[in-house]
Formats: C-alpha cells, structure tokens, sequence
C-alpha cells in the first residue's frame, strides 16, 4: 500500500543552517505530495505542496521538488530561523480515492 | 469559528471506561477526517466522512471505536472500554468542497488522551 517514509530527528542546528528533511514515498499512480507543519502548541497546518512530477512547491523559504524517478519530496531551506522551529511532517494523497498518509514527522530546533 | 475546533483538549480516564471525543469543522467544509497520532508514530488514518455518503471506516483499530457526524458538521468520536494503547492524540481535520485534489486538509489541535 501507499506510505511515507521520512527522516527520524530531532533535528537541531544553528541559526542561518541549511535545511534538508528527506522524505521518500511509495505509491501506485501519480500521488499529490505535501509538507504540514506543526508549531508549539497549535495545529498541523499546510506548509507546501506539489501535485505532479518535477513540481516545486515553495512557502516560507522552503521548498521540495516532486522527484518521481526517486520517489521522492525532501523539504530544505537555506538559511533557518529560531521561529521555524516545530515538527515537520511528509503526507501524500493517494492518486485515488481520498487517503492521505503522513511520515512520523521530524522535530526540528533552531539554535540562536 | 475560524478553525477546526476540538474538544476536551486533554482527557485522562481509567482503563474500562468509554470515552467521546468532538470534532467541530469549519462550517461549510463537507469532509472530515480522523487521525490518531502516538507518541513517535506518524498520522494514523481512522476514518472519514464526506458529505452525504457512507463513511470510510477502513481504518478504525477495533470494534471498540466508532464515530457519527449528525447533520454533517459536528463529529463525534467513541472509544469504549479504553485501554491503555488507545493512549494518543485524536486529530480531526476538514476540507471544504471540492478542495481534495489540492490537499488542503484543515487541523484542529487535537484531544490528548490518556489511559491510565
């Protein structure tokens, strides 16, 4: 069946790091592919997306690639703030029907 | 409200007890979905309800769980006799119409649930 599978954490680097999250999926037809974010204390929230192969979803300074010959959305940024600090999580949506699955997330901390 | 709203926010009740969580979506959106999430695990899909149609329940662990939207808007979650795995995070999540093939999923906070 469909899955995510992405990078365990925690995550912890200094201000103006670079980013990767790696994210890989498995899927039968042609998924829609996100990143949602989870800040301290609030709600998961859509932070980009991309619906087919070779599309860039961006927002905030970060930005995934929907790579199909490698089966795979990692999330980056250039440089990290102490505010992007929060729990990021891969999802797909399944080319039918109307399932979304989501990896186990990674913590991410961003250190003055 | 503005968003979707979720409550308790926290439970704690013993093992052998029912419990019911609410899931209030915003108004207007016509599907609704619950998650679990435990500590360390991704978004675990229980079920979901779109509109009118009979719901998708694939993904509820056992018998013991159950969910009702009335009127399509308010849902409610059941667990009954809990037990200490049932121990998690209840998201509920809606989308307006016609909103699915973008993604868009709307969270509440979640309820916190715990079995002691």
């Amino acid at each position: 069946g469909d899955s995510v599978t992405q990078m365990e954490g925690p995550v912890t680097l200094s201000e103006e790091a670079f980013l990767t999250i790696n994210c890989t999926y498995t899927a039968t037809g042609y998924p829609s592919l996100f990143w949602y974010v989870q800040y301290p204390g609030e709600g998961l929230q859509l932070l980009l997306k991309a619906t087919k192969a070779d599309d860039k979803g961006s927002n905030k300074g970060f930005e995934a690639t929907y790579r199909k010959e490698t089966t795979s959305f990692h999330l980056e940024k250039g440089s990290v703030q102490v505010s992007d600090s929060a729990v990021y999580f891969c999802a797909l949506r399944a080319s039918t029907g109307n399932q979304f699955y989501f990896g186990t997330g990674t913590s991410l901390t961003v250190i003055p | 409200g503005a968003g979707v709203s979720q409550s308790p926010s926290n439970k704690v009740t013993e093992k052998g007890k029912d419990v019911e969580l609410r899931c209030d979506p915003i108004s207007g959106h016509t599907a609704l979905y619950w998650y679990r999430q435990s500590l360390g695990q991704g978004l675990e899909f229980l079920i979901y309800f779109q509109g009118n149609s009979a719901p998708d329940k694939s993904g509820l662990p056992s018998d013991r769980f159950s969910a009702e939207r009335t009127g399509g808007s308010v849902s409610t979650l059941t667990i009954q006799r809990t037990q200490q795995e049932d121990s998690a995070v209840y998201l509920c999540a809606s989308t307006p119409p016609g909103a699915l093939n973008t993604g868009e999923l709307f969270f509440g906070e979640g309820s916190r649930l715990t079995v002691l």
